[in-house]
């Protein structure tokens, strides 16, 4: 079974700084995409960025970016220039590109609240 | 606007009371899926339903039941069999790709529920 790991609960940055977060996970797949997720004190699950297994290039949206170590399980978050409305839960999720399999679903880590400090 | 509408927004059980919450979407997903959230816990899959008339438990699936008689639709009851009930409650959807995942479609997630076990 495939599992998600973020190791850091919280995180701290100030405004317009540059923060990292971790997320390692754990599978015997090849394919597969990750996710990170931003949960808002609304609570609303906003998509963030997503990442090919097969694409070395790591993906970039905007001041979002990740660094995918996939021979390490690895892929971390990078907020660039950090805003006050980046203040929210962060979640890494996985989800395996074999469908029957897995049925399309994610597979999210324990999450890291994130507070930008003005 | 196409979306997912979940209701109630908050709810309040008894315990040894039966709750449902409703699950809604008008984007023409196949998929639909429903996710407890807990603090420190990340969001834990219950149920998910690929088509209509099937649908697969998670990885928490006890005390909870599901249905799928209509593609827009995807309810979930929370039994009295389920012995923590108290979370915030997730319903997301997809539409199917077939037997391989391309990675283009995201899950969309909905509001959510707050259920309260008093």
């Amino acid at each position: 079974a495939q599992t998600v790991t973020q190791s850091q609960p919280e995180m701290s940055v100030q405004e317009a700084e540059t923060v990292t977060l971790s997320c390692t996970y754990d599978t015997s797949e090849s394919d597969y995409y990750l996710f990170w997720y931003k949960q808002p004190p609304s609570r609303q699950m906003i998509l963030v960025i997503r990442q090919e297994a097969y694409k070395q290039q790591n993906a970039t949206e905007n001041r979002f970016s990740v660094n995918f170590q996939k021979a390490a399980k690895s892929f971390s978050l990078k907020i660039s220039d950090s805003q006050l409305g980046d203040a929210a839960m962060y979640f890494c999720a996985y989800r395996s590109a074999l469908i029957y399999n897995q049925g399309g679903k994610l597979i999210f880590g324990q999450g890291t609240e994130l507070s930008v400090k003005p | 606007d196409g979306g997912i509408t979940q209701s109630p927004k908050y709810l309040f059980r008894k315990e040894g009371q039966n709750v449902t919450l409703s699950c809604e979407q008008n984007l023409n997903h196949d998929a639909m899926y429903w996710y407890r959230q807990d603090p420190g816990q990340g969001l834990r899959l219950i149920y998910y339903s690929q088509i209509v008339n099937d649908f697969q438990k998670g990885d928490i699936a006890e005390g909870y039941s599901v249905s799928r008689e209509k593609k827009e639709s995807f309810p979930l009851t929370v039994t009295s069999a389920q012995k923590n009930p108290t979370a915030f409650y997730l319903c997301a959807s997809r539409p199917n790709e077939g037997r391989h995942d391309s990675g283009a479609n995201v899950l969309t997630f909905g509001a959510g529920s707050r259920l309260t076990v008093l």
